[in-house]
C-alpha cells in the first residue's frame, strides 16, 4: 500500500523537543485522519479533516497540533510530549468522510514515536 | 460513532486450518468493515459489508453480518502463515465522521 506515505517511520524525541509528523496521500481523497495506536488499547481517532477543514477534534491535548495545508498533506506538530504519548501514529485517508459510508480508509504505515 | 469488539483477542492455528473471528457492536449500522494489520504496519482494508447484506466473499475471506444480533464474523479459509496479523472490525453508522476500531484479534498461523 503506497497510496498514503508517512514520514519519518521512527522518531525518538525528548519531552522538550518540537517535531512534526508528515502524511501525504496520492489517492485524490478528500478526507484525512490521524489515529494513535498504543499497545493493548483500541485505536484512538485524534483528528479528522475534510477538504482541509478540521471537522473532528477528539479531545486531544493541545501538545498535539494538526495542520492540513491541502487535501493531499497532513501534519501533526508535536511539542512538550509526555512518555505516555509514545505510540504508533497512523494517518489515513478516504474518498469521503466515513460517516457517509462510501468506502474504506487507506492507512499509511505509521510513525513509531518514542518520547524519552 | 461506535467501536466494534473483536473476539477472541488471540487465536493460534495451524496452516491450512480455517480461522474465525467475531465482532460485536451496540447500535445500528450502515455497513461494517474488516481490516488487517501486519506487525508495525498500517491497517489494510479487507472487505465491507452493507447492512442489507448477510454474507460476502472475497477470495479466501467470508464475512457474515447478523444485524439482529449486532454481530459479524470473518472466516479465513485454508489459512497461510502470511495471514498472521491483527484483524479489526469497524462498524460504520451514518451521520458521524468517525470510524473507530477495537483492540483486534491477533491471529497467528503456524507452519
Amino acid at each position: 500500500e503506497t497510496g498514503v506515505t508517512q514520514t519519518p517511520r521512527h522518531l525518538v524525541m525528548g519531552m522538550t523537543n518540537k517535531k512534526s509528523l508528515k502524511c501525504e496521500q496520492h489517492l485524490g481523497h478528500n478526507a484525512m485522519y490521524w489515529y494513535k495506536q498504543s499497545a493493548k488499547k483500541p485505536l484512538e481517532l485524534m483528528f479528522v479533516y475534510s477538504l482541509e477543514e478540521r471537522v473532528e477534534n477528539n479531545s486531544v491535548p493541545s501538545r498535539f497540533s494538526p495542520e492540513c495545508p491541502n487535501s493531499s498533506h497532513l501534519f501533526l506538530h508535536l511539542h512538550t510530549l509526555q512518555p505516555e504519548d509514545s505510540a504508533l501514529y497512523l494517518c489515513a485517508s478516504s474518498q469521503e468522510l466515513q460517516g457517509l459510508g462510501r468506502g474504506p480508509l487507506h492507512f499509511g504505515n505509521g510513525t513509531r514515536l518514542t518520547v524519552t | 460513532s461506535q467501536q466494534g469488539e473483536e473476539d477472541p483477542q488471540a487465536l493460534s492455528i495451524q496452516e491450512g486450518e480455517n480461522a474465525t473471528m467475531n465482532c460485536s457492536y451496540k447500535t445500528s449500522i450502515n455497513n461494517l468493515q474488516w481490516y488487517r494489520q501486519n506487525s508495525g504496519r498500517g491497517l489494510v482494508h479487507l472487505i465491507l459489508i452493507r447492512s442489507n447484506e448477510r454474507e460476502k466473499h472475497s477470495g479466501r475471506l467470508r464475512v457474515t453480518l447478523d444485524t439482529s444480533k449486532k454481530s459479524s464474523s470473518l472466516l479465513i479459509t485454508a489459512s497461510r502463515a502470511a495471514d498472521t496479523a491483527s484483524y479489526f472490525c469497524a462498524p460504520g453508522a451514518g451521520g458521524g465522521n468517525k470510524l473507530t476500531f477495537g483492540t483486534g484479534t491477533q491471529l497467528k498461523v503456524e507452519l
